[in-house]
């Protein structure tokens, strides 16, 4: 069973630019949820995507947008990066077979704006 | 709104029995969660409980009160590689969307 990956690992871009990040569920997982992390703090959940359909939407502007495809990839992007979009982004994947599933992380992508 | 309260930072010896505290204000709830994350990991799935009571797994044990809107993770018999942050998290509706705490960072010392 692979796990979760994502890419790019680091990025700096600068304020105004785009950003897509890309992540690789497990295989079965027909869930996708994105989070955002500042440092020292917890994951602040984005959007979720189940059969490539959005799911669910946190708290964020609609420069956030997302995709899933049905080979269990899936894509954050950001337009108009801000200098507090400077984060930890999480992919997590989960079977979604149950309400409670555990969520699988990846890694993150660090992106940092200047 | 929301919100998690949970304390910031806990030094213990190994050995040693630590108790993190979670304390939510939500509006809908479906069961609490807990997720360790080493510097520079990905957060990882330790427990979830639904009902009141303790879970066990392991060295670890999570505790709920739905009538308290309190729940806490026990640590017992640290390891130095439980030096990690734990954070604690809401499922308020179904689809495993988690709003997480802010986390507790565990300084385990010889």
């Amino acid at each position: 069973e692979t796990g979760v990956t994502q890419s790019p690992t680091h990025l700096i871009k600068t304020r105004g630019q785009q950003v897509t990040l890309r992540c690789s569920s497990q295989s079965g997982h027909n869930t996708v949820s994105w989070y955002q992390q500042a440092l020292g703090q917890g994951p602040q959940f984005i959007f979720q995507y189940y059969r490539e359909e959005e799911n669910g939407r946190g708290n964020f502007p609609p420069r956030f947008s997302g995709l899933q495809f049905p080979n269990y990839s899936s894509e954050l992007n950001v337009n108009a990066l801000e200098l507090d979009d400077s984060a930890l982004y999480l992919c997590a994947s989960s079977t979604g077979d149950d309400y409670n599933s555990p969520l699988h992380f990846g890694n993150g992508t660090r992106l940092t704006v200047t | 709104g929301q919100s998690l309260e949970q304390p910031s930072e806990v030094t213990a010896v190994e050995g040693a029995i630590v108790q993190i505290n979670c304390t939510y204000q939500t509006s809908g709830f479906y069961g609490l969660s807990w997720y360790q994350q080493h510097d520079g990991g990905a957060p990882t799935f330790l427990s979830y409980n639904a009902l009141d009571g303790l879970e066990e797994t392991g060295r670890f044990s999570s505790f709920l009160s739905r009538s308290d809107s309190y729940g806490y993770l026990l640590l017992q018999e640290l390891q130095m590689k439980d030096s990690a942050s734990y954070f604690c998290a809401v499922l308020k509706a179904a689809g495993n969307k988690l709003t997480f705490g802010g986390g507790t960072r565990v300084l385990v010392k010889p």
